[in-house]
């Protein structure tokens, strides 16, 4: 079955310090790769997506992800976290299969220390 | 644009009642999305519409629960009779579906609390 998954469950980083969040997934046709942010108590908000084309994308926030098929992964980056980014952080996929519906990560919960 | 706009915010009841959640989808998106986040099993896909009908209804628990989209403008999701275990946090979505490059933009979400 197709599946998402992201390996780090809760990340602790003190401000300043760069981020990479890991997001796999597990499916050989075509798909639509998405991350959202969810601050405490606030729905999920879009951060970046990547549908084709350049497989580096930039979001918001100074946010950006790589699209790599080879390793069928989009990890999320940031050169330097704010307290402001503690959040819980999901990878979301869309694969072509028919059903219309995006595939979610388990979430990971980022934790910035000022 | 509003967004999408979701009701209550909180519920609280206790087992055995009924319960209606309700939402607006964004203004001239044409596919809907009930999606559920509980703390043991993450964001999963209840249901999902398009043009307000349902398409794939496979994530739905079980008969107690249904859903329904009237109009392009608003649907509902019951919960009938409740139980303690759908305590989670209900999302609505939205999205333009057109060549398969749609994005979903979610509501702020219901918390139900059943006692």
């Amino acid at each position: 079955a197709q599946s998402v998954s992201q390996h780090n469950h809760h990340v602790i980083l003190s401000e300043a310090a760069s981020l990479e969040l890991g997001c796999n997934y597990s499916y050989g046709g075509t798909v639509n790769l998405f991350w959202y942010v969810q601050y405490p108590g606030q729905h999920l908000q879009l951060l970046l997506k990547y549908f084709s084309g350049d497989p580096l994308v930039k979001g918001i926030k100074g946010f950006e992800a790589e699209f790599i098929k080879s390793k069928f992964s989009f990890n999320l980056r940031k050169p330097s976290v704010q307290w402001s980014d503690t959040a819980e952080y999901f990878c979301a996929v869309f694969m072509d299969t028919g059903r219309r519906a995006l595939t979610f990560g388990s979430g990971t919960r980022l934790q910035v220390q000022p | 644009d509003a967004g999408v706009i979701q009701s209550p915010r909180h519920e609280v009841t206790e087992m055995g009642q009924e319960v209606t959640l309700r939402c607006k989808p964004i203004s001239g998106h044409n596919s809907l999305f009930w999606y559920r986040q509980t703390m043991m099993r993450g964001l999963e896909l209840l249901i999902y519409f398009n043009n307000n009908v349902p398409i794939d209804d496979s994530g739905m628990p079980e008969d107690r629960f249904s859903a329904k989209m009237p109009n392009a403008s608003f649907s509902t999701l019951k919960i009938q009779p409740s139980e303690p275990r759908d305590s989670a946090v209900y999302f609505c979505a939205s999205s333009w579906t057109s060549g398969g490059e749609d994005t979903q933009y979610f509501g702020p979400g219901t918390r139900l609390t059943v006692l």
